[in-house]
C-alpha cells in the first residue's frame, strides 16, 4: 500500500543538542514533500517544501530537510534544537498516484529536555 | 490576514445529533479540503473540494457530508454523530488542486461526541 511512514512515535532530545526526524514514503514516482508542524492546539504550520532541485532544502526556524531518492526518505533536521521547538511533527507527500492531494504520516511528538 | 478560519473551535454533540463545522478562507484559493486527526494516525482526508462547484470523497467518507458554497467556504456536516466521529477535524485551502502549493489549515475543531 502506498504511505508515509514516520517511524518515531516520540522523540525526547535535549536543548542544544541536534535533531533528525525520519520519513519514508512508498509512492513511484518523485513527489512533493512537506514537514509541517503542530503546536499544541493548533493548526498545521508548514516548515519546508521539495518539488524538484537541490535535494537540501531550508525551511523556517533553522530547519532543513534533505530528499534521497534512493532511500525514499526525506530526513527533517536542525542543528541546535530549542525549548520551543516542542510540538508534533508531520510529514506530507503528494503523489500522482493519490490525486496529488496530500498523504500524511502519522507524526512525531518532540519533547526537549532542559 | 486570517487565512483559514475554522468554527467552532469546541464542541460537544449527543450521539445521534447533526452539526455542520464552518470553514472560510480569504486567499482565493481555488482547492478545499477537510482532514479529521486521530492519536497515532495523522490527517485523514474526509472530502476535499478541487474548485467551485465540485466535491469528492477522500480516505474517509463515511458519516460526513459536504458543502463548497462558493469559493471561500467549504462546510462539513455530520448528520448523526457517533463516538467514532469524536476527533479533531482541520480544514485547509491550496492556490490549486496540485500538491506542489502545500496547503495552508485551519486552527482545528475539536469535536467530542458522547
Amino acid at each position: 500500500a502506498q504511505s508515509v511512514t514516520q517511524p518515531d512515535i516520540h522523540i525526547t532530545v535535549s536543548e542544544g543538542a541536534s535533531l533528525e526526524l525520519r520519513c519514508n514514503y512508498s509512492y513511484g514516482a518523485t513527489p512533493y514533500l512537506f514537514w509541517y508542524v503542530q503546536s499544541p492546539g493548533q493548526g498545521l504550520q508548514l516548515l519546508l517544501k521539495y518539488f524538484s532541485g537541490d535535494t537540501l532544502v531550508q525551511g523556517i526556524k533553522g530547519f532543513e530537510a534533505e530528499f534521497k531518492r534512493s532511500q525514499s526518505s526525506f530526513n527533517l533536521r536542525k542543528p541546535s534544537v530549542h525549548w520551543s521547538d516542542a510540538a508534533e511533527y508531520f510529514c506530507a507527500v503528494g503523489a500522482k498516484e493519490y490525486g496529488n492531494k496530500l498523504v500524511f504520516g502519522a507524526g512525531t511528538i518532540l519533547r526537549v529536555k532542559s | 490576514n486570517a487565512g483559514v478560519t475554522q468554527t467552532p473551535k469546541f464542541q460537544v454533540l449527543k450521539t445521534g445529533q447533526s452539526m455542520t463545522l464552518q470553514c472560510a478562507q480569504d486567499m482565493n484559493h481555488n482547492s478545499m479540503y477537510w482532514y479529521r486527526q486521530d492519536p497515532g494516525m495523522g490527517l485523514r482526508l474526509i472530502y476535499y473540494s478541487a474548485s467551485e462547484g465540485t466535491t469528492d470523497k477522500g480516505e474517509v467518507p463515511n458519516g460526513y457530508n459536504v458543502s463548497r458554497l462558493n469559493k471561500r467556504e467549504f462546510s462539513l456536516r455530520l448528520e448523526s454523530a457517533a463516538p467514532s466521529q469524536t476527533s479533531v477535524y482541520f480544514c485547509a485551502s491550496s492556490v490549486s488542486p496540485r500538491a506542489n502549493y502545500g496547503y495552508t489549515f485551519g486552527s482545528g475543531t475539536r469535536l467530542t461526541v458522547v
